[in-house]
């Protein structure tokens, strides 16, 4: 079974500075299969970005993904208002098919 | 416009039984594999279920097989999540989620998600 880690749990930063979100795999998953989602309260998660690095339609140049092997990253160059929830990774492989990080909250400072 | 309206959570017993739905527009639904994700509340997400394009595979989380079915009909555009012999630890946020088009792996789009409540 593939374990996902987000680190920090939490990271508080004020607008306008970049975030740097980490997710880290317990073996090595292919880059193909590295998700990460953004999550609201109250909201359903929406995606941001899949194959590691590829953006989803409508998602700002701002967020941007990399890595690969066991290290992840998602970076978020400059923090807007909007840009402050909690953020999951994803991956597909098996058993469980798909897996889930742990969520990293990402709040004003 | 892809939508996805889930219906059917609400309070049960433990032991009790419930039938999610899901229904789809904006998108043609037979084209597409399916999934069920769960909340708990103030907790992460949990991936619970895949179904194929056609409903003739079927996968499921070690968490919930033998317990839950899913299903699919493409003729009423709907997803199905029937759940027997529920818990306490099932109360969540159940949310149906479209499957990117191969290969990529993803959930693209999902519901506002229903409640699920399992209590004495």
């Amino acid at each position: 079974e593939i374990v996902l880690t987000q680190s920090p749990g939490t990271l508080a930063l004020p607008p306008g500075e970049r975030a740097t979100l980490s997710c880290r795999a317990s073996q090595s998953i292919s880059s193909s299969y590295l998700a990460w989602y953004q999550q609201k309260p109250g909201q359903a998660p929406r995606l941001l970005i899949y194959g590691a690095s590829t953006r989803a339609t409508g998602i700002p140049d701002r967020f941007s993904g990399s890595g690969s092997g066991t290290d992840f990253t998602l970076t978020i160059s400059r923090l807007e208002a909007e840009d402050f929830a909690v953020y999951f990774c994803q991956q597909y492989g098996s058993s469980p098919m798909y897996s889930f990080g742990q969520g990293t909250k990402l709040e004003i400072k | 416009e892809v939508q996805l309206v889930e219906s059917g959570g609400g309070l049960v017993q433990p032991g009790g039984s419930l039938r999610l739905s899901c229904a789809a527009s904006g998108f043609t639904f037979s084209s597409y594999e399916m999934h069920w994700v769960r909340q708990a509340p103030g907790k992460g997400l949990e991936w619970l279920s895949y179904i194929s394009s056609f409903g003739t595979t079927i996968f499921y989380a070690d968490s919930v097989k033998g317990r839950f079915t899913s299903s699919r009909d493409n003729a009423k555009n709907s997803l199905y999540l029937q759940m027997n012999s529920l818990r306490a630890e099932d109360t969540a946020v159940y949310y149906c989620a479209r499957g990117h088009l191969w290969p990529v792996r993803v959930f693209d789009y999902w519901g506002q998600g229903t409640l699920v409540t399992v209590s004495p």
